[in-house]
């Protein structure tokens, strides 16, 4: 069975940093593109991030790029998002979620960065 | 990279159909095949419906379909059961591995 878990967020300060993870099993990871997406309380879902299956290549929505970086680990099995100088805008519930051509077939639950003074 | 657009809200009675538009340009609906439809109950994880326009995954009801035309792909349940009340949302590959959501749809079965 496919599942995609993530971790790491929480509670952060205006200007600090978080760093979120998705562990993935049940299928072969490093053979997949990974996305992030972002859904802000009662709003509409946000393309974040991707990354290739090496890692050698990412890409990110234009008004993140800078602030946001995505990778993984596929020793691991394992996704990242470094989040930092995060601003208020940036509370979301983050999903993980699996490429299928340009689709995205799996997903996460999402793991909630809030934040606030 | 704006988003798509939808309509906010969308409804119809059990066994009726009903059809979401999605809306985007030239550099992003228009210019690729590849159109996907996320459904979303509340408190749960999107779950794709429809990928490259019109292709169903594994398990998803024949009840739903999508096409395209220029720049507006669609989405329409048919035969509407309570279960597919949720929130919809298209996704478009725009290009240079960008990506650009919809803003949502929320269907209600009457």
């Amino acid at each position: 069975e496919v599942q995609l878990v993530e971790s790491g967020g929480g509670l952060v300060q205006p200007g600090g940093s978080l760093k979120l993870s998705c562990a993935a099993s049940g299928f072969t990871f490093s053979t997949y593109y990974m996305t992030w997406v972002r859904q802000a309380p009662g709003k509409g879902l946000e393309w974040v991030a991707q990354i290739s299956p090496d890692g050698r290549a990412t890409n990110y929505v234009d008004s993140l790029r800078g602030r946001f970086t995505i990778s993984r680990d596929n020793a691991d099995n394992s996704l990242s998002l470094q989040l930092n100088t995060l601003r208020a805008a940036d509370t979301a519930l983050y999903y993980c979620a699996r490429h299928v051509g340009r689709a995205f077939d799996q997903w996460g639950q999402g793991t909630l960065v809030t934040v606030s003074s | 990279q704006s988003a798509l657009t939808q309509p906010p809200s969308a409804s119809g009675s059990p066994g009726q159909s009903v059809t979401i538009s999605c809306t985007g340009t030239s550099s992003d609906v228009g210019a690729h095949y590849s159109v996907s439809w996320y459904q979303q109950h509340p408190g749960k994880a999107p779950k794709l419906m429809l990928f490259d326009v019109s292709k169903r995954p594994s398990g998803v009801p024949d009840r739903f379909s999508g096409s395209k035309s220029g720049n507006t792909a669609s989405l329409t349940v048919s035969g509407l059961q309570a279960e597919d009340e949720a929130d919809y949302y298209c996704t478009s590959y725009a290009g240079d591995s960008n990506y650009v959501f919809g803003t949502g749809t929320k269907v209600t079965v009457l």
